[in-house]
């Protein structure tokens, strides 16, 4: 049973335009959402994450959005550079003692940006 | 400052031996993450540490895997015997403090033949 789930595996933007990637979730207890960038060969590094108590922040030309209602957030790198070309991955934690600790992932999208 | 450290990053061996991956977390960082990625079910958490202690194994998936965190600095994941769907990339974690960002290392691609 995945509780963080992107259903993309993959998407293509232009340089320049707006990248959009989609994360839902199952689980009540998550409060806390993050995303992780992820180059071949290499691990996963923080790119920006978002507390349930807000609905969007932004770092630079990154902003996630968060609908708590829908259990949905997403991701919008604005504008796409080649550089952003990776795998992003949605992540989730939330409940009480060490589980709150605990990231559950989701499978990932490729982005892929075209010059 | 340096990232997190995995070793070996590449490793290839036959269907019962044993296998121990390596892993040295930032200094300063009291939280150590393993974790596992397959096609199949993506990233997952397999333990942590705090301070050295184990806090959660709920993810290990069989008595064949242990882990290990002798002190600050440096754990070990030892898989025994190994089986061919153990083939997976393994990525240490480490943040300060559960609740900060985890700093990932670059894994380890691991082969059971």
């Amino acid at each position: 049973d995945q509780q963080v789930k992107q259903n993309s595996p993959s998407l293509s933007v232009q340089e320049g335009r707006i990248s959009i990637l989609n994360c839902d979730y199952t689980n009540s207890m998550f409060d806390y959402f993050l995303w992780y960038k992820k180059y071949p060969a290499e691990g996963p590094t923080f790119l920006i994450s978002i507390s349930s108590i807000k609905d969007k922040n932004e770092d630079g030309r990154f902003t996630v959005f968060l609908n708590k209602s829908a259990k949905h957030l997403s991701l919008h790198i604005v504008p796409s550079q080649p550089g952003d070309s990776a795998v992003y991955f949605c992540a989730a934690r939330g409940g009480s003692g060490g589980s709150n600790y605990k990231l559950t992932f989701g499978k990932g999208t490729l982005l892929t940006v075209n010059p | 400052d340096a990232g997190v450290i995995q070793s070996p990053r590449h490793e290839v061996t036959e269907m019962g031996q044993e296998v121990t991956l390596r892993c040295k977390p930032i200094s300063g960082h009291d939280y150590l993450f393993w974790y596992r990625q397959t096609m199949m079910r993506g990233l997952e958490l397999l333990i942590y540490f705090n301070n050295n202690v184990p806090i959660d194994d709920s993810g290990m998936p069989e008595d064949r895997f242990s882990a290990k965190m002798p002190n600050a600095s440096f754990s070990t994941l030892k898989i025994q015997p190994s089986e061919p769907r153990d083939s997976a990339v393994y990525f240490c974690a480490s943040s300060r403090g559960g609740l900060q960002p985890q700093h990932f290392g670059d894994g380890t691609r691991l082969s059971i033949l």
